[in-house]
């Protein structure tokens, strides 16, 4: 069983709509992260919370909108996307700065673009 | 700076035969390293990971990597494929210092019956 937990596990959603994604961890981790994965490819990087605080935007559209309510929960609120979007989404966690620790994986949320 | 090769992005075994996964990598500095792999339409899973404690390092499901920092590779191995081995992996590097991981564009493994 994955120690970090993300909902919905699958979405579909048209244009015009807004979802948003959620990734829980309670494994005591600071630093929390957001990645979006096409098929056959590694994951990329798209945000990264440290303490709450966001400090890598890998200069990703604003139709793309995280926020770290607290140091467990992360979202990403969806708004506006394109089809070019639909990917698998993947949260993960690790410590903050911490050297030789890795980083923890959800399962992802499957998202399509109608 | 620090980047991730990995030499082969497909690779293909029979059941029962060893498995080799070619990772090099390169850092300015003291690197961490990490095997991840990933089943269809699942996060990450970690399989193991080099932290400087001792050069070979063993995993989960049998796998182990050996650190060599003369080639500075951080090659994966396994005795014996399984079918259930059959998966992408990714090898990735972490900066010393602060929170950015750096990942290699994975080696998809088939396992032959």
């Amino acid at each position: 069983d994955t120690e970090v937990t993300q909902t919905p596990k699958h979405l579909v959603m048209g244009m015009t709509n807004k979802k948003s994604l959620k990734c829980e961890q309670h494994m005591g981790h600071r630093a929390m992260y957001w990645y979006k994965q096409k098929a056959k490819k590694p994951p990329e990087l798209m945000f990264v919370y440290s303490y709450e605080k966001l400090s890598i935007n890998e200069s990703v559209p604003s139709r793309f909108s995280p926020e770290c309510p607290n140091s467990s929960l992360l979202n990403l609120h969806l708004h506006a996307l394109q089809p070019e979007d639909s990917a698998l989404y993947l949260c993960a966690s690790s410590q903050d700065r911490g050297g030789a620790q890795p980083q923890h994986f959800g399962d992802g949320t499957r998202l399509s673009i109608l | 700076a620090q980047s991730v090769t990995q030499l082969d992005s497909h690779v293909s075994v029979s059941e029962g035969t060893p498995v080799l996964l070619r990772c090099n990598y390169s850092s300015s500095y003291s690197p961490s390293l990490f095997w991840y792999v990933q089943h269809p339409n699942k996060g990450l899973q970690l399989l193991l990971k080099y932290t400087s404690a001792a050069t070979l390092v063993k995993g989960i499901n049998g796998f182990e990597a050996e650190f060599k920092k003369s080639e500075t590779s951080f090659h994966l191995t396994k005795p014996s494929a399984h079918m259930s081995d059959a998966a992408e992996y990714f090898c990735v590097v972490r900066r010393d210092t602060g929170n950015q991981f750096y990942f290699g564009t994975g080696t998809s493994l088939t396992v032959i019956p």
